[in-house]
C-alpha cells in the first residue's frame, strides 16, 4: 500500500520561510494534501494539489509537486509564531472516495 | 455550519473495560471515517462508511473493536475489552463528494483515550 514519509521536526525564525518535505510511494495518487494540527485539535486542510499540477500558490503557502520523484513540499512564506503546529502530508486517490494515507507529521517550531 | 462533533473529549479507563466514542459528522456528509492517531504519528484509518455501509474496515481489529452508523448519520466506535496499547487519540472525519472536488476530509477534535 501507499507509504508517506516526512521529516519529523523543523525549526525556523519568525519571518523566515519554512519548507516541509514529503515523499510518497504510490504514483497513482490523485490528490496530495497538507493538513495542519494544532495542540488538542483535529486536522485542518491547509491546501492540496492535483497530481497533474506541479505548483499551487495560496497566499503564503506554495505547494510544489515533483511527480517523477514522488516528492511534495510545502513552503510557508513569512512564517509566524501562529504557524507553529504539526503539518501532515497525505496522499489520496480519485477512485477511492476520499481514502487518504497520512505521513507521521512534521512539527514546525517558530522562534520569535 | 457546525463542524464534526465528537464526545467525550477525554476518557480514562482501566484495561479490560469497555469504552465507546461518538461522532456526529457535518450535515449532509455521506462519508464518515474513524482514525486512530498514536502519539507522534499520523492518523491511521480504522473504518470508512459510505452512508450506513462500512466500505473499508480492513484495518479495524475486529476481535475487540466494533463500529456502527445505523442511520447513515452519527456513528459509534466501541472497544471491548480495552488494552493498554489502545491508548491513543481517536479521530472522526467526514467528507462529501458532492460538495467538494478534492475529497477534503473535515476532522473532529478527537477523543483522547488513556487505558491504565
Amino acid at each position: 500500500g501507499e507509504d508517506v514519509e516526512q521529516s519529523l521536526f523543523l525549526s525556523v525564525r519568525e519571518g523566515d520561510s519554512s519548507v516541509i518535505n514529503c515523499t510518497y510511494t504510490d504514483s497513482s495518487s490523485t490528490y496530495l494534501y497538507w493538513y495542519k494540527q494544532e495542540p488538542g485539535a483535529g486536522l485542518q486542510l491547509l491546501t492540496y494539489i492535483f497530481s497533474n499540477m506541479d505548483m499551487k500558490q495560496d497566499q503564503r503557502l506554495t505547494v510544489l509537486l515533483n511527480k517523477k520523484d514522488k516528492h511534495l513540499s510545502l513552503r510557508i512564506a513569512d512564517t509566524q509564531t501562529g504557524d507553529s503546529a504539526i503539518y501532515f502530508c497525505a496522499a489520496g486517490f480519485e477512485g477511492n472516495a476520499g481514502k487518504s494515507t497520512f505521513g507521521d507529521g512534521t512539527t514546525l517550531t517558530v522562534k520569535p | 455550519e457546525a463542524g464534526v462533533v465528537q464526545s467525550p473529549r477525554y476518557k480514562i479507563i482501566e484495561k479490560k473495560q469497555p469504552v465507546a466514542f461518538w461522532c456526529n459528522p457535518i450535515s449532509g456528509h455521506n462519508t464518515l471515517y474513524w482514525y486512530r492517531q498514536n502519539l507522534g504519528q499520523g492518523p491511521e484509518l480504522l473504518i470508512r462508511y459510505e452512508n450506513e455501509e462500512a466500505v473499508d474496515d480492513s484495518q479495524l481489529p475486529k476481535d475487540r473493536f466494533s463500529a456502527e452508523r445505523l442511520k447513515g448519520v452519527d456513528s459509534t466506535l466501541k472497544i471491548q475489552p480495552a488494552e493498554l496499547g489502545d491508548s491513543a487519540v481517536y479521530l472522526c472525519a467526514s467528507s462529501s463528494r458532492h460538495r467538494t472536488t478534492n475529497n477534503e476530509q473535515f476532522f473532529g477534535p478527537g477523543t483522547r483515550l488513556t487505558v491504565l
